[in-house]
C-alpha cells in the first residue's frame, strides 16, 4: 500500500539554524501539506501547496517558513532560523482531493 | 472558521466490551469529516472519513461513524474492542472552501484486559 515518507524521523538543531524536513508523498496525489503537533497539543495546519504553489497557510506560517517541491516527487518544509517553541512532531500529508489527507510518520524536530 | 470539539480526553473501557468517542464540530459551510488513530510513537493512520452519500460509515478495525448534520455529530464506534485498539483517536474536520484539517485535542482509549 503506498505511503507518505518522511525523512529523517528524528532532528535535532541549535536555536538560529536552519532545518530542512523532507517528505515524499503518494506519487498520484495532488494536494501536500504541513501540520505539526507540539508535544501534548492538538496537530495544527501549517500550510497546503497545490499545482505548485501554497494553496493556504496559517498564522503559524510565518517567513521563517517555506516549502519547495523541487523535483515532482519530494516536498520540504524549511525553517530558516529555528527558535525553541519549534520543537515538535511534523507531519507531512497529501491527498488525492481537496481536504482529505493522508499522513506520514512524522519527523520529531528538537530544537536546543 | 471551523472548529472540533472531542468531548472526552481519556475513555478507559474492557475488552470486548462496545465504545464510543465522542465528536462534535462547527462550521458554516458543507464539511468533510474524518477520524485518524495515532499510536504510540506513530503517524496518523486515517480509519475512516465522510465526504458525502450515506450518513453510516465504516473503516477499518471494525470502526463506524455516523453523521448527523442536525447535531453535527460524528462520533466513532466499536462493537468490540481489542487491547490492539489502545491509543489516540482524532476527530478532523474540513470544509469545501477550505483545504486544511481542523483537529480536536483527541481521546486517548485505554483497553483494559
Amino acid at each position: 500500500e503506498p505511503e507518505v515518507t518522511q525523512t529523517p524521523s528524528h532532528q535535532v538543531t541549535q536555536m538560529g539554524q536552519e532545518v530542512i524536513l523532507r517528505c515524499v508523498p503518494i506519487s498520484n496525489h495532488l494536494y501536500f501539506y504541513w501540520y505539526r503537533q507540539i508535544l501534548g497539543q492538538k496537530v495544527e495546519f501549517l500550510v497546503s501547496f497545490y499545482n505548485n504553489e501554497i494553496s493556504e497557510k496559517s498564522e503559524i506560517f510565518d517567513d521563517q517558513f517555506s516549502v519547495e517541491r523541487p523535483d515532482g516527487s519530494n516536498f520540504t518544509l524549511k525553517i530558516r532560523s529555528t527558535k525553541l517553541e519549534d520543537s515538535a512532531m511534523y507531519f507531512c500529508a497529501s491527498g488525492p482531493a481537496r481536504g482529505e489527507a493522508f499522513f506520514g510518520q512524522g519527523t520529531r524536530l528538537t530544537v536546543v | 472558521a471551523q472548529s472540533v470539539t472531542q468531548l472526552d480526553s481519556q475513555v478507559p473501557v474492557f475488552e470486548e466490551a462496545p465504545v464510543e468517542l465522542r465528536c462534535n464540530y462547527s462550521s458554516s459551510v458543507s464539511v468533510y469529516l474524518f477520524w485518524y488513530v495515532q499510536y504510540p510513537n506513530q503517524g496518523l493512520q486515517l480509519l475512516l472519513k465522510y465526504l458525502s452519500g450515506s450518513t453510516l460509515v465504516k473503516g477499518i478495525n471494525g470502526f463506524e461513524a455516523e453523521f448527523n448534520k442536525s447535531q453535527t455529530s460524528f462520533h466513532l464506534r466499536k462493537p468490540s474492542v481489542h487491547i490492539s485498539d489502545t491509543a489516540e483517536y482524532f476527530c478532523a474536520v474540513s470544509d469545501q472552501a477550505s483545504y486544511q484539517l481542523t483537529f480536536g485535542k483527541g481521546t486517548k482509549l485505554s483497553v483494559i484486559p
